[in-house]
């Protein structure tokens, strides 16, 4: 059970483009899932935090008007890297932690390398 | 603030060896601990937990205990095999505003060769 599905798994475009990741928990309701970056070989980093229909919160530092968090169901979570550059190359990972379990483990998809040329 | 430290790696190992990867943290309150597992080009799975001081969690023959006196969640196993090679994560989650944020360690790459 507590699978994440994210889609697309890999990503090449050109820059300017903008690029829509999907977090998907398939077999449970996700109160809350974040958004992560991970630079090559080193942590995640956390970018923000969204809850089912409501505004995301964002880590300081990252820009809210370029990556845009949708979070419409609690199943289905949209990360839109706008007007993407080379700069904005990386892996990208969401999870999620299940609705009404407090303190339970965040459920992590498999990411996303976003490739900007 | 919270904070997970890892080990440095690469951790380079022959087969059935032991294996140790220390993790410390700092928190404030009782956080619960965790030890994710990442494969190249994967995003991370959930290895082991434990949620308050002296549990153990184990999976998969590795093991990790709750230390509250030396704030350490220390991953062992007895004896690695190649597929164990990967990048451990060790981490720590506070309820915080009601929900588990999660603070990483850098992660510790683990070699395993035959």
């Amino acid at each position: 059970g507590a699978v994440v599905s994210q889609h697309p798994s890999w990503v090449i475009c050109k820059s300017g483009t903008s690029v829509k990741i999907e977090c998907r928990s398939l077999d449970f309701q996700a109160t809350t899932m974040f958004w992560y970056r991970q630079f090559p070989k080193q942590s995640l980093m956390l970018m923000a935090t969204s809850n089912e229909g409501s505004k995301a919160t964002y880590e300081q530092g990252v820009e809210k008007d370029k990556f845009l968090i949708n979070h419409a169901s609690l199943t289905l979570s949209t990360l839109t890297v706008t007007s993407a550059h080379p700069e904005d190359s990386s892996f990208y990972i969401c999870s999620a932690t299940e609705l009404g379990i407090s303190n339970q483990p965040q459920h992590f998809g498999d990411g996303t390398r976003l490739s900007i040329l | 603030g919270n904070s997970v430290t890892q080990m440095e790696g690469p951790v380079t190992l022959s087969e059935e060896a032991f294996l140790t990867i220390n993790c410390t943290y700092t928190a404030t309150g009782y956080p619960s601990l965790f030890w994710y597992v990442q494969y190249p080009g994967e995003g991370l799975q959930l290895l082991l937990k434990a949620t308050k001081a002296d549990d153990k969690g184990s999976n998969k023959g590795f093991e990790a205990t709750y230390r509250k006196e030396t704030t350490s969640f220390h991953l062992e196993k007895g004896s690695v095999q190649v597929s164990d090679s990967a990048v451990y994560f060790c981490a720590l989650s506070d309820l915080g505003s009601g929900y588990s944020t999660l603070t990483f360690g850098k992660g510790t790459m683990l070699l395993v060769s035959p």
